[in-house]
């Protein structure tokens, strides 16, 4: 069975620092790995995903996340952080052929001035 | 603009009564799914469908129906709730290519309060 972990259930940083969102994964084989994002109210949108390949991921809104094998990790990261980045983070996890995908619990972002 | 719509936005119900929770898609994906969302607990599979059709069971299905007569509709059905089910109800799609399922798209979401 797959699993996600991300362990930081809340993560406060100041603006324009730079940002750092930990997963990891449980997985047998070569995951598909998602990161997504959640505004207050709002649904689920994808930032970036990895299916293969390059192992550094480019996304929407200036993130980026790194596939690391041997650590079974998919960190987002961010070089400087805006007030509109403030939201709920999700790290999910599936497989080639498998419908259905794992979630992390989210970790949600605060940004100060 | 190409989408998920779920209906309706937000419910308070009373326990016992029966509840149908609408989700539809115009992206003509093949798979669907229902989560609901706890605190604490994040997202969590309730049922899924692969295509119309065919659906099956996902982390917590108890307490819950879904059926998928066409492609673009996909609704949750709670025969008879209880407080318990009190969360806030994702509906979702994916696309299926080569037997890769794709990012799932995720629709507005429904709150439902259970009294």
């Amino acid at each position: 069975a797959q699993s996600v972990t991300q362990p930081d259930i809340h993560i406060t940083v100041s603006e324009g620092a730079s940002l750092e969102l930990r997963c990891n994964y449980s997985y047998g084989a070569t995951p598909y790995l998602f990161w997504y994002v959640q505004s207050p109210g709002q649904g689920l949108q994808l930032l970036l995903k990895y299916f293969s390949g390059d192992t550094l991921v480019q996304g929407i809104k200036g993130f980026e996340a790194e596939f690391k094998r041997s650590q079974s990790s998919f960190n987002l990261r961010k070089p400087s952080v805006h007030w509109s980045d403030a939201a709920e983070y999700f790290c999910a996890v599936g497989a080639r052929g498998y419908q259905k995908v794992t979630f992390g619990i989210g970790t949600k972002l605060q940004v100060i001035p | 603009i190409a989408g998920i719509t779920q209906a309706p936005t937000s419910q308070i119900l009373a326990a016992g009564r029966r509840m149908t929770l609408r989700c539809t898609q115009d992206m003509r994906h093949n798979a669907m799914y229902w989560y609901r969302q706890d605190l604490g607990l994040g997202l969590r599979l309730i049922h899924y469908s692969n295509t119309a059709g065919t659906t099956g069971k996902g982390e917590v299905p108890d307490g819950y129906s879904v059926s998928r007569a066409n492609t673009d509709d996909f609704p949750l059905t709670l025969a008879s709730a209880v407080p318990s089910q009190t969360s806030v109800y994702f509906c979702a799609s994916s696309d299926e290519v080569g037997g890769t399922y794709n990012e799932q798209f995720f629709g507005p979401g429904t709150r439902l309060t259970v009294l």
